[in-house]
């Protein structure tokens, strides 16, 4: 079946610090990729989405291009800050839908000051 | 904006009882809604589609008569662990679907941290 494989985390960065988190995936023509973001206390929430192949998804600083020649969606941020700090995931689609999705282990980012 | 509440947020039990969470869209109604669960170091994994008046919908290798779901209400489902045993304890999350507005939207509770002793 579909599976996503996230870089395990902790990522521990220092403030203003380049992030990188890989996401690479099994199937291939998804019709939309997505990242999600839970921060401490509060659910998932969707961070950004690319809709088709070559699409980068971009949102608070956060970009993701949807590679379908590499099957990867990986996630960078050019300068982070402790208020990044979160456990995001990567989670295509199951389908055609956005209502289930198939989801990584998620990465937890850690940054301090 | 819209949210779904998710209750308890962490709950320990013995094993043998039974654990109800609760899922609940606060300003939409959602005649679908989804439940995971993820344990430790594993990817969150689908377990059931929730779907308002009818039977919920399982997946591969989850078992119904341990996972009863119930979903009486256009805002409200719930999940019930029946004789909880250790294998158990895990991250349980709901998550439920706007499709009224124009931009169809995904929200999740905030998770249940079920520890079983």
């Amino acid at each position: 079946g579909d599976s996503v494989t996230q870089m395990e985390g902790p990522v521990t960065l220092s403030e203003e610090a380049f992030l990188t988190i890989n996401c690479t995936y099994t199937a291939t023509g998804y019709p939309s990729l997505f990242w999600y973001v839970q921060y401490p206390g509060e659910g998932l929430q969707l961070l950004l989405k690319a809709t088709k192949a070559d699409d980068k998804g971009s949102n608070k600083g956060f970009e993701a291009t949807y590679r379908k020649e590499t099957t990867s969606f990986h996630l960078e941020k050019g300068s982070v800050q402790v208020s990044d700090s979160a456990v995001y995931f990567c989670a295509p689609p199951r389908g055609t839908g956005f209502q289930k999705l198939v989801f990584g282990t998620g990465t937890r980012l850690l940054v301090s000051p | 904006g819209a949210v779904v509440s998710q209750h308890p947020s962490r709950v320990i039990c013995k094993s043998g009882t039974s654990v109800k969470i609760e899922c609940r869209s606060l300003d939409f109604q959602a005649t679908t809604m989804f439940w995971y669960r993820q344990f430790p170091k594993q990817s969150l994994m689908l377990m059931a589609t929730s779907n308002e008046g009818s039977k919920a919908t399982y997946e591969q290798g989850v078992e119904k008569d341990k996972f009863l779901i119930n979903h009486a209400s256009l805002t409200l489902s719930t999940l019930t662990v029946a004789s909880a045993h250790p294998e158990d304890s895990s991250f349980y999350i709901c998550s439920a679907p706007d499709v009224t507005g124009e931009n169809e939207k995904l929200f999740f509770g905030s998770g249940t941290q079920l520890s079983v002793l």
